[in-house]
């Protein structure tokens, strides 16, 4: 069964602080990792990662994929206390020219200031 | 400024009574995906559509639950009869495929809060 697992399910941290966020997947026909920021609302995109090795950065945050150990990793880097929100991941699969994601339950970031 | 829209935002009912959520995904896309969100379970695929036919509702309570699309511009989830374990946020998103190549980008509505008392 594919499945996507997130760690921690929760972090606390100060202001300025950097936190690492780990997805680690086991699924057939692997296409595609994404991640997402979720508030209080509606998911919003963040990255999307395909190749493994190539980082992709946006302002204080960064994500990187590792398809040989089936894992990736969200990076921020001095917090503030507007990324507090729970961050998804999830993983496209099947076979060519299937477009569905399976997510993982999220990592719920706090940031005090 | 494109983005998928949900209606309603929100939702109370009692129990037994039919619901209806509806969709307008982002203009030419040709993907549209419902999930439901509760705070046990995450984010749980329901169905989704590809050039408005159901390719996949294995995730979807098929006695109550139902999924359509009458045109492009429009997606519906049903839920008839409604239970309180239905009591959940309703994302609708939507994506983009062009020949058989998809890299599974989607856009989420902003959601539909349902209480069922």
């Amino acid at each position: 069964e594919d499945k996507v697992v997130q760690s921690p399910l929760s972090l606390v941290v100060h202001e300025g602080d950097t936190v690492t966020l780990n997805c680690s997947y086991e699924v057939t026909n692997f296409r595609s990792l994404l991640w997402y920021k979720q508030e209080k609302k509606a998911p919003t995109f963040l990255f999307m990662l395909t190749s493994s090795g190539i980082e992709k950065k946006s302002g204080r945050l960064s994500s990187i994929l590792d398809k040989k150990e089936l894992f990736s990793i969200l990076n921020i880097t001095a917090t503030q206390t507007g990324d507090s929100a729970i961050y998804l991941c999830a993983v496209g699969s099947g076979s060519y020219n299937t477009d569905k994601l399976i997510f993982g339950t999220g990592t719920r970031l706090q940031v005090f200031p | 400024d494109a983005r998928v829209t949900q209606t309603p935002r929100h939702k109370v009912t009692e129990m037994g009574q039919e619901v209806t959520m509806r969709c307008q995904p982002i203009l030419g896309h040709n993907t549209v995906f419902w999930y439901r969100q509760t705070m046990m379970q995450g984010l749980e695929l329901l169905a989704y559509f590809r050039n408005r036919a159901p390719l996949d509702d294995s995730g979807m309570p098929k006695d109550r639950f139902s999924a359509e699309m009458p045109d492009a511009t429009l997606a519906t989830l049903k839920i008839q009869p409604s239970e309180p374990r239905d009591s959940a946020v309703y994302f609708c998103a939507s994506g983009w495929t062009s020949g058989g190549l998809s890299y599974n980008e989607q856009f989420f509505g902003p959601g539909t809060r349902l209480t069922v008392l």
